[in-house]
């Protein structure tokens, strides 16, 4: 079993849907979460960082972690086509390595 | 501007030939990180370094050498011994235990 387990989709929405991206994880000690964008042939970059549980927003992305059922979510809302990409989750202990998901690849049609 | 530069961006190697790939970051983070990203596998780690002159092995270092002589630079080299090692090639660093990685822009390695 993966330490961190992401479905790789693809999934494709139309222009404006709400899009729900998920990982889910074994090892509970992790206690810092955070959700990746790349786009095609690019270095990812950083969208969302949470440390613990709770929500955090920020503009049309909100980054859910619930430690008790191991279990991370970024939703998008009103979602575009410069959307599509690949969204990579990771988390880490504090001071080790980032374990990072498979990526699931989002397409965004208009 | 502050970041990871990676450079070459595409690289083409001959079979048995060792190709060595640069990272140089100017953000004075200590850690350095070079991942593998294979479709469908997401990223693997092939070796860290937390501080210079110093690297650990990550998961997948076998084919694999690095060296960290200066705290800005971290580059890796794929040798003959890796079996299959077409692939992208992501350089990062970090800022201290918990914070972000930062990824430079990639290098695709192509053996033919």
């Amino acid at each position: 079993q993966k330490e961190v387990e992401q479905d790789p989709g693809p999934l494709s929405v139309p222009e404006g849907a709400i899009v729900s991206l998920n990982c889910t994880y074994s090892n509970s000690a992790f206690q810092y979460f955070m959700w990746y964008r790349q786009y095609s042939r690019k270095g990812p970059e950083l969208l969302m960082y949470t440390y613990s549980s709770g929500n955090k927003e920020d503009g049309r992305f909100t980054a859910q972690v619930d430690k008790s059922s191991k279990y991370i979510s970024l939703f998008i809302r009103d979602s575009q086509p410069s959307d599509s990409a690949t969204y990579l989750c990771a988390m880490s202990l504090y001071g080790n390595k980032l374990v990072f998901g498979a990526g699931t690849i989002l397409r965004v049609k208009s | 501007d502050g970041g990871i530069t990676q450079s070459p961006k595409y690289l083409f190697r001959k079979e048995g030939q060792n190709v060595t790939l640069s990272c140089e970051q100017n953000l004075n983070h200590d850690a350095m990180y070079w991942y593998r990203q294979d479709p469908g596998q997401g990223l693997r780690l092939i070796y860290y370094s937390q501080i210079v002159n110093d690297f650990q092995k990550g998961d997948i270092a076998e084919g694999y050498s690095v060296s960290r002589e200066k705290k800005e630079s971290f580059p890796l080299t794929v040798t003959s011994a890796q079996k299959n090692p077409t692939a992208f090639y992501l350089c990062a660093s970090r800022e201290g235990p918990t914070g972000e990685l930062f990824f430079g822009e990639g290098s695709r390695l192509t053996v033919l």
